[in-house]
């Protein structure tokens, strides 16, 4: 079967950094996206690892271990905006569906 | 540049009603389309998948169903509602990148 793993809630201080882990098990695996939801919103496209390694983009970042079926999403300088759902998603081989785990629910304190 | 657009964003409907939700892309051609489904608090759930106008992959058995008559529309529809088909209910495209564009997502309550 397919499954992702990630904590359900993680609570962090303005202007901290805070890491929300992800590790999966599926039956393909063609990279890893991030997506962030907003209360009554929908999830918005943050980041994409294919390959192994770290990708930065502003204050975010995201690190992919294929070896280790893990990976996690790198929040800086955290801001109250912040607060929000984070899923982590695996593309199946072939690229065309893809697969989100249960999310992670941030909370940014002041 | 492209959007995408879904509505209605709020429906109530009684049980045993019929569903049509509708999705449409612009500024596009040939995406790939997707339909989601959302219980409050939880992860996205794929139902249903398009590479192409009239192709249609289903991914859980269930009492709804899909089409696309266009090559950037698609349908989600139910011939008869169920308590639990209640959800937050999202159409996505995507194309060549790796990332998928929500549209702003159908809150469905069943009564």
């Amino acid at each position: 079967g397919q499954s992702l793993e990630q904590p359900s809630e993680v609570t962090a201080v303005e202007g901290a950094i805070v890491q929300i882990n992800c590790t999966y098990q599926t039956s393909g695996f063609y990279g890893l996206s991030w997506y962030q939801q907003h209360d009554g919103g929908a999830p918005t496209f943050l980041s994409y690892n294919a390959l192994d390694g770290l990708e930065e983009t502003g204050r975010f970042s995201s690190f992919l271990s294929r070896s280790d079926s893990y990976g996690y999403l790198l929040l800086q300088e955290l801001q109250m905006k912040d607060s929000a759902s984070y899923f982590c998603a695996v593309k199946d081989t072939g690229g065309f569906k893809t697969i989100f785990g249960a999310g992670t629910r941030l909370f940014v304190k002041a | 540049s492209q959007t995408i657009h879904q509505w209605p964003a709020t429906l109530v409907q009684p049980v045993g009603s019929p569903l049509s939700l509708e999705c449409t892309v612009e500024g596009t051609s040939n995406p790939n389309l997707y339909w989601y489904r959302q219980a409050a608090g939880r992860g996205l759930q794929l139902l249903f998948y398009s590479v192409g106008i009239g192709q249609i992959s289903s991914e859980v058995p269930q009492n709804l169903s899909a089409s696309r008559p266009q090559d950037r529309q698609f349908i989600l529809s139910s011939k008869k509602l169920l308590l639990s088909d209640s959800g937050f209910y999202l159409c996505a495209w995507s194309k060549s990148g790796p990332g998928y564009t929500f549209g702003s997502g159908t809150r469905l309550t069943v009564v």
